[in-house]
């Protein structure tokens, strides 16, 4: 079985600051990983993705992510977070087949 | 591209009622997710399609809970009877066909029905 684990429900950042939101997961086999983001009444929304090759990867709005094989972990990071960066921020783990796993969630709050 | 569109937006019923959720998928994509979001739960697979045959529906509550998708632009999420507890955020999703490695793409998101039942 596959799992997620978002160890923070929330993370508040001042504005202009580093922002980093923690992953790790649980899976047999090689992992895709994906970052998405969800705003107010709205679905998820694609950020980023590490399927293989370099370990960090950079998606949308300036964010990136650090794939660890050893840690097992994937987390999301933006070096200057901005208010309209507040949401809700979810890590997803695809093993075999299609099906992807979420973890619980995190919310970032960005503060002016 | 119009995205996937879920209907209807919101949904308010009482308990008994049976309730349906649709579901258009982005034109070309062969794999089709319904997804229900919970405080409690969180985001929760119930069951994906992939060219219109349902895959794997492990995550189906139960009996009350049944999917459809008679073609490959449509798909539709049936609660009969419907109970308080299935007050929810239903989501449908859709990715790129298999020939494509859809495995390796992102799921594209509606912007989901939310469901009160009463």
């Amino acid at each position: 079985a596959q799992s997620v684990a978002q160890p923070e429900d929330q993370v508040n950042v001042a504005e202009g600051n580093p922002l980093t939101v923690k992953c790790t997961y649980s899976v047999s086999g090689n992992p895709y990983l994906f970052w998405y983001v969800q705003y107010p009444n709205r679905g998820l929304q694609f950020l980023l993705k590490y399927i293989t090759g370099d370990n960090l990867v950079k998606g949308s709005y300036g964010f990136e992510a650090e794939f660890n094989k050893s840690q097992t972990s994937f987390h999301l990071k933006k070096p200057s977070a901005l208010v309209s960066d507040s949401a809700l921020y979810f890590c997803a783990v695809k093993a075999a087949g299609n099906k992807l796993t979420f973890g619980g969630g995190t919310r970032v709050l960005v503060k002016p | 591209d119009a995205g996937v569109i879920q209907s209807p937006r919101h949904e308010v019923t009482e308990m008994g009622q049976e309730v349906t959720l649709r579901c258009k998928p982005i034109s070309g994509h062969d794999y089709l997710f319904w997804y229900r979001q919970t405080m409690m739960r969180g985001l929760e697979l119930l069951i994906y399609f992939n060219n219109n045959v349902p895959i794997d529906d492990s995550g189906m509550p139960e009996d009350r809970f049944s999917a459809k998708m008679p073609n490959a632009s449509f798909s539709t999420l049936k609660i009969q009877p419907s109970e308080p507890r299935d007050s929810a955020v239903y989501f449908c999703a859709s990715s790129l066909p298999s020939r494509n490695r859809g495995e390796k793409s992102p799921l594209h998101f509606g912007n989901g029905t939310r469901l009160t039942v009463t």
